[in-house]
């Protein structure tokens, strides 16, 4: 089975605070996403990564960053923690190219900042 | 924006088969249709998938239409672990970019 794992459950924060949310996979898969995930507004793209090294923005990347040195790990990162970015924050990974490859997530960390 | 349809919530009684219908009028040839469901405050879990063949794995089927604008999941013995939002997902093969758009889904209330 696919595992994927992010560094904490819950999470709080303070406001200006640099914050690492950590995810890792096990199943040798090429491709990581992070998303956030809030009340009425669904599911959205923040970063995503092919491979090693590489990086791409989704819909909402503005206040994140991202890190990607090892396959099988994906780190998001908040620069300066904002209450707005109080939220549920979901990993995902896949194998394959574009489309018919399946996401498979991680428990999600819910992330608070005060 | 989310290309699927789905009823807001459904009950069903535990034991019975839980059909979670989807709507997606607007599919197009090369869109996989994708399910995934989400327990409440984990992260979404992959069900199944298909194209236009019916499919089946241990978790449950999917039944697509022959025209291909409305599909149904059914869990064929649902359980109290059942209940979940289930989301049903159009995506495209080919497509520019992997990303999910998950829409509202169906919270299914699984019944004792």
């Amino acid at each position: 089975d696919v595992k994927v794992t992010q560094s904490s459950r819950y999470l709080v924060k303070r406001t200006g605070e640099k914050v690492f949310l950590e995810c890792v996979q096990d199943m040798d898969h090429e491709n990581m996403f992070w998303y956030r995930q809030d009340p009425g507004l669904g599911l959205r793209l923040i970063y995503f990564s092919y491979d090693v090294k590489m990086k791409e923005k989704g819909d909402i990347p503005e206040g994140y960053s991202v890190s990607r040195e090892k396959k099988e790990r994906f780190s998001l990162i908040l620069e300066s923690a904002s209450t707005n970015q109080t939220s549920m924050y979901l990993c995902a990974s896949s194998f394959g190219r574009a489309g018919q490859e399946t996401q498979y997530f991680g428990p999600g960390t819910r992330l608070l900042v005060l | 924006d989310a290309k699927t349809t789905q009823p807001p919530s459904m009950d069903c009684a535990e034991g019975r088969a839980a059909n979670l219908p989807c709507n997606h009028s607007t599919i197009s040839g090369n869109e996989y249709v994708y399910w995934y469901r989400q327990i409440h405050s984990q992260g979404p879990q992959y069900i199944i998938h298909g194209l236009k063949n019916n499919e089946t794995n241990e978790m449950a089927s999917l039944i697509i239409t022959e025209d291909r604008k409305s599909s149904t999941l059914i869990l064929p013995h649902a359980t109290l672990r059942d209940t979940a939002v289930y989301y049903c997902i159009v995506r495209v093969y080919g497509g520019a970019t992997n990303k999910l758009i998950f829409g509202t889904g169906t919270l299914l209330a699984v019944q004792p």
